[in-house]
């Protein structure tokens, strides 16, 4: 069965500081992998995703994350953080037998300090 | 091209009535995916419909959910006879096709159960 690891539940960074989250999977097959992120009482609204070809991809709001398959990861980093990414953060993976049937993590909530 | 439109946003039902949750898709759009995001949690897939099919409703609970894609109007959750414990936001997500492309989500409609 699928699934997917957030290991951090609540990260605090200053605001400019350097910005990484970490995403651990498990898939039988091919993953189709994404990010999202959350606002409070928002929907979820994508920041990037990866199906195949270059392991780094590149997103909005100058996310980008890189697909490992040795390591099972698919971590979320930004250079440099702003006060307006303070959000919930949630990976999730599918795949060619699950298609949009997604398997999310169980989200990250950035904090950032002015 | 209007997004994902749930309504009703915000939905109070005491125990024991009726829950009925609306989602319109994407112009184009003809699957369907609903998620259930509980408090402080992840979202977890419910049922992947496409247009009068049932896809997949692995994420179902056996007894009181069920829901519907008729050839014309929107996707329909409907709870039944509702318990404290459904309480949660639910999302749908729609997308043009079954693989090889994005997901696009909803603002959801958080459900509570006095």
């Amino acid at each position: 069965a699928q699934s997917v690891t957030q290991p951090d539940i609540h990260i605090t960074v200053s605001e400019g500081a350097s910005l990484e989250l970490r995403c651990n999977y498990s898939y039988g097959a091919t993953p189709y992998l994404f990010w999202y992120v959350q606002s409070p009482g928002q929907g979820l609204q994508l920041l990037l995703k990866y199906f195949s070809g270059d392991t780094l991809v590149q997103g909005i709001k100058g996310f980008e994350a890189e697909f490992k398959r040795s390591q099972s990861s698919f971590n979320l980093r930004k250079p440099s953080v702003h006060w307006s990414d303070a959000a919930e953060y949630f990976c999730a993976v599918g795949g060619n037998n699950a298609g949009n049937m997604l398997t999310f993590g169980g989200g990250t909530r950035l904090m950032v300090k002015p | 091209n209007a997004g994902v439109m749930q309504n009703p946003r915000h939905l109070v039902r005491r125990r024991g009535q009726e829950a009925r949750l609306r989602c319109s898709p994407m112009k184009g759009h003809s699957h369907v995916y609903w998620y259930r995001q509980l408090p402080e949690e992840g979202l977890k897939f419910m049922v992947y419909l496409q247009k009068e099919n049932i896809i997949d409703e692995s994420g179902m609970p056996k007894e009181r959910f069920s829901a519907e894609f008729p050839k014309e109007g929107p996707s329909i959750l409907r709870i039944q006879q509702v318990v404290r414990g459904d309480s949660a936001a639910y999302f749908c997500a729609s997308s043009p096709t079954a693989m090889n492309t994005e997901a696009f989500f909803g603002q959801g409609t958080r459900l509570t159960v006095v």
